[in-house]
């Protein structure tokens, strides 16, 4: 089943506690990203990346690191979270666009609370 | 920048009624306008893409619409169901803006028996 799968799903921690979300796709697609959701505000893009080793800044990059050595994986680091990053985080892949028909698929979520 | 507007951002109606959700964004060099589906504790469901080329989509009850010049496409569901209760976030791909997607903030849906 195609899918893009995030850990863990929920995360309580505390400020300054390096923490890291996995995002996995089994999909074979070049395009990865990560977005946030809070209230009012819309999904939000933190950091995307079109292929191995080549990532770049989105919307919302402060406090976030972000890693691709494998095509299938995009993990989001968080290396000092603060209470201001609590959110609920998405993963999104696709395939490289090369016309308007690429649909984008998402993960399930990973809610996190830094206390 | 492309800024996305959903309205309303919640909407009740009874079973069976037939609804139009809107979705108006302000820079109309898009590649594609996407719509997905948020129910609690779950992902994004795709629901409809439509490339910037094309006038609308359909998918069973669904049909979406776009209007690039007006920068306006709408969601239209017909003969609602209690499954359809969701969130809706309509979402806006730009040309040149490589495959990143712009969201509303969404228009949640209550159908009640």
């Amino acid at each position: 089943e195609a899918q893009v799968t995030q850990n863990p799903r929920y995360l309580i921690t505390v400020t300054g506690k390096k923490l890291t979300v996995t995002c996995s796709q089994n999909m074979n697609h070049e395009y990865m990203s990560w977005y946030r959701q809070d209230p009012g505000l819309g999904l939000r893009q933190i950091y995307y990346s079109m292929n191995v080793e080549v990532t770049d800044k989105g919307d919302v990059p402060e406090g976030y690191k972000v890693s691709r050595k494998e095509k299938r994986n995009f993990p989001l680091i968080l290396e000092s979270p603060s209470p201001n990053q609590t959110s609920l985080y998405f993963c999104a892949s696709s395939k490289q666009l090369t016309s308007g028909g690429i649909p984008q698929y998402f993960g399930p979520g990973t809610r996190l609370l830094v206390l | 920048k492309q800024e996305v507007t959903q309205i309303p951002a919640a909407l009740s109606v009874p079973e069976g009624e037939n609804l139009v959700l809107n979705c108006s964004f302000t820079d109309s060099a898009i590649y594609n306008l996407q719509w997905f589906r948020q129910d609690p504790g779950k992902g994004l469901t795709s629901l409809l893409l439509i490339q910037s080329s094309q006038r609308e989509q359909t998918s069973g009850r669904l049909n979406a619409s776009l209007d690039k010049s007006s920068g306006r496409s709408t969601l239209y569901i017909a003969a609602s169901q209690p499954g359809d209760s969701a969130t809706y976030l309509c979402a806006v791909g730009l040309t040149g803006g490589g495959n990143k997607l712009t969201f509303g903030t969404g228009t949640q849906l209550k159908v009640e028996l």
